[in-house]
């Protein structure tokens, strides 16, 4: 198992550009969510998923749109990028039954200029 | 408001001595509390939870951490230091629906040879 995939891991954007970060897990787990860590605040909440076709925000959604088409992907979209968003965004998923057990992907570090 | 404190922001320890990661939370009802790790450039890894039951929780690579309903803490240990053991450190609560996780600012684990 690939366990959770994100790409890509480093992006660069403009203000005003647009871009999707890909999140794939190969677990079968039902429950996805994505996550932004900054230096101090820990890691919020962006969007969650609680299974294909159901989304649902977090704590900091404003800027950005999920959707969650098949139980394996879950894209996170950046509308129009702001300096704001330049962040670490993490995405993990949860087994059934598991509770808070999250498992991460790796990182996609984005820097909005 | 409902949140997890981690009260410093690094701590410094020497090898083979005990370590403690402190945690306090202020959440309503019974909470469901976790502790994960993040090495560099890396995602986060589960490390335990506490749920229910026994209040003194025991986790991976050695850690365990104890709930105390009476102080409000839920601090991370370790009975002897490993240099492998320095990352940052996180504190998590979930409630509702025990899935979405609220995460502390974290910790710095420094353990020095």
């Amino acid at each position: 198992n690939a366990g959770v995939t994100q790409t890509p891991k480093f992006q660069v954007l403009k203000t005003g550009q647009s871009m999707t970060l890909q999140c794939a897990q190969d677990m079968n787990h039902e429950y996805m969510s994505w996550y932004r860590q900054d230096p101090g605040m820990g890691l919020r909440l962006i969007h969650y998923s609680v299974g294909a076709g159901i989304t649902d925000q977090g704590e900091v959604p404003n800027g950005y749109n999920v959707s969650r088409s098949t139980t394996e992907d879950f894209p996170l979209r950046l509308l129009s990028a702001a300096p704001s968003q330049t962040s670490v965004y993490f995405c993990a998923s949860t087994p059934r039954g598991r509770t808070g057990e999250l498992f991460f992907g790796e990182g996609s570090r984005l820097t909005v200029l | 408001a409902q949140s997890v404190a981690q009260p410093e922001d690094q701590v410094n320890v020497a090898e083979g001595n005990p370590l403690t990661v402190k945690c306090t939370y202020s959440v309503s009802g019974n909470p469901y509390l976790f502790w994960y790790v993040q090495y560099p450039n890396r995602g986060l890894q589960f490390l335990l939870k506490y749920i229910t039951g026994d209040n003194l929780v025991k986790g991976s690579y050695g850690f365990e951490a104890e709930f105390n309903k009476s102080q409000t803490s839920f601090h991370l240990k370790k009975p002897s230091a490993l240099v492998s053991d320095s990352a940052l450190y996180f504190c998590a609560y979930s409630s509702g629906s025990a899935r979405q996780l609220t995460f502390g600012s974290g910790t710095q684990l420094t353990v020095l040879p």
